[in-house]
């Protein structure tokens, strides 16, 4: 099973800060199926990133992804007030299909 | 739009069982995997398992063999997710996912049902 590891826990920012969050696995994850989330309270996650770089239908390009192998980053580049949410990154390379524990942007 | 509606909430006592449905439309239910995910209280995401409409075929993480049925009912486009032997850590929102064109990622995601367990 490949674990995933994300930090920071928590990140504090201010609107129109930039925000780097960052995905670690135990093991490389198969041809980049590295996928990020975005979860506000009392609602399902939304895909944000699939394919580690590629952004789903919708999303604002301030949000980007990065990364290969065994280390994935997610970037909001400029956050807005919508953005403060919790935020998991996924692997969907094999069974079974690991989440992280999740990064927390607080508004500080 | 694809639309994934589940049912509402569920209330249960420790060893019943529950079954969540999850019913599809706007999209040919037989040609995309679907997964059930759970969320404990303040917890993250937990994968459980993948059910291929078509033929019906399962998957479940280690975690849950032995408790959990995932079924579908081609008819009516609806997956279904049984827990048996229902302990409190059990306690937690219940979605289903279905998958993307072409790629295994979860792009379209039920509203989640939540299910207590309590004596």
């Amino acid at each position: 099973e490949i674990v995933l590891t994300q930090s920071p826990g928590t990140l504090s920012l201010s609107p129109g800060e930039r925000a780097t969050l960052s995905c670690r696995a135990s093991q490389s994850v198969r041809s980049s199926y590295l996928a990020w989330y975005q979860q506000k309270p009392g609602q399902a996650p939304r895909l944000l990133i699939y394919g580690a770089s590629s952004r789903a239908t919708g999303i604002p390009d301030r949000f980007s992804g990065s990364g290969s192998g065994t280390d994935f980053t997610l970037i909001i580049s400029r956050l807005e007030p919508e953005d403060f949410a919790v935020y998991y990154c996924q692997q969907y390379g094999g069974s079974p299909f690991t989440f992280g524990p999740g990064t927390r942007v607080d508004i500080k | 739009q694809v639309q994934l509606v589940q049912s509402g909430a569920e209330v249960k006592k420790p060893g019943a069982s529950v079954k969540v449905s999850c019913k599809s439309s706007r999209y040919t239910f037989t040609s995309y995997y679907m997964h059930w995910v759970r969320q404990a209280p303040g917890q993250g995401l937990e994968w459980m398992g993948i059910i291929n409409p078509s033929g019906g075929s399962t998957s479940y993480a280690q975690k849950f063999q032995g408790r959990v049925t995932m079924t579908r009912d081609t008819s009516t486009s609806t997956v279904y997710m049984e827990l048996s032997s229902l302990r409190s850590e059990d306690t937690a929102v219940y979605y289903c996912a279905r998958e993307a064109y072409g790629d295994q990622v979860f792009a379209y995601w039920g509203q989640g049902t939540p299910v207590t367990v309590s004596s």
